[in-house]
């Protein structure tokens, strides 16, 4: 089993849809987990942080399940600036190691 | 407040050469990591510094993968002799404390091709 697994892509929608990506991850001692957003050719930056609780920052909504080891990530009211390749990303310990998974490439459409 | 550099952006290759690139971290920032991310893949961590030490190497090739930081500033990361497979973007990126939940903040990137 892969360490972060995602799920394979693309996702094409149009705007103003809501769409949700999910993920899993292996280790159970993980204690930090985030979404990074890459555009094409582009380096990753950080989307958000995903807490136990959930949270949400504008249009977009991240959950944790750590007894299922299930991150996920909600976007509401697709823009055409949403359109991005999607990084569930989980550390493998205390020192900031990060284990990113493939990526989900989103595109919004007119 | 100026990100992290990176140089050269892209650099092409024959096998068996060899290449070495070079990363300045955000000011400040005690950790520095260098990533390989191959064309459909996520990064993968290759080096974790914390100043001018090593944290964590366990994916770095070592037979033919160098790096260093030695003033706890700056970094190189060097590949001798190159081969196919390392076709990638290779990634630079700094944070605050090394800590797990410390943000990280990647450079543009170098975009090696080897031929």
């Amino acid at each position: 089993r892969k360490e972060v697994e995602q799920d394979p892509g693309p996702f094409n929608v149009p705007e103003g849809a809501t769409v949700a990506f999910n993920c899993t991850y292996s280790n159970s001692a993980s204690q930090s987990f985030f979404w990074y957003r890459q555009d094409c050719r582009k380096e990753p930056k950080l989307l958000m942080s995903v807490y136990s609780s959930g949270n949400e920052d504008g249009r977009f909504t991240a959950q944790l399940n750590r007894a299922s080891q299930y991150i996920s990530l909600l976007i509401r009211d697709s823009k055409l600036s949403d359109s991005a390749t999607y990084l569930c990303v989980v550390n493998r310990g205390s020192q900031g190691n990060l284990i990113f998974g493939k990526g989900t490439k989103l595109s919004v459409k007119p | 407040e100026a990100g992290v550099a990176q140089s050269p952006r892209y650099k092409i290759i024959e096998k068996r050469q060899s290449v070495a690139f070079w990363c300045n971290p955000i000011s400040g920032h005690a950790t520095l990591y260098w990533y390989q991310q191959i064309l459909g893949q996520g990064p993968k961590l290759l080096i974790q510094f914390q100043n001018n030490g090593v944290v964590d190497d366990s994916q770095l090739p070592k037979d033919r993968f160098s790096a260093e930081r030695l003033k706890g500033v700056d970094s190189t990361l060097k590949i001798q002799p190159a081969k196919l497979e390392d076709s990638a973007v290779y990634l630079c990126a700094s944070s605050l404390n090394g800590l797990a939940a410390d943000t990280q903040y990647f450079g543009p990137g170098t975009r090696l091709t080897v031929l």
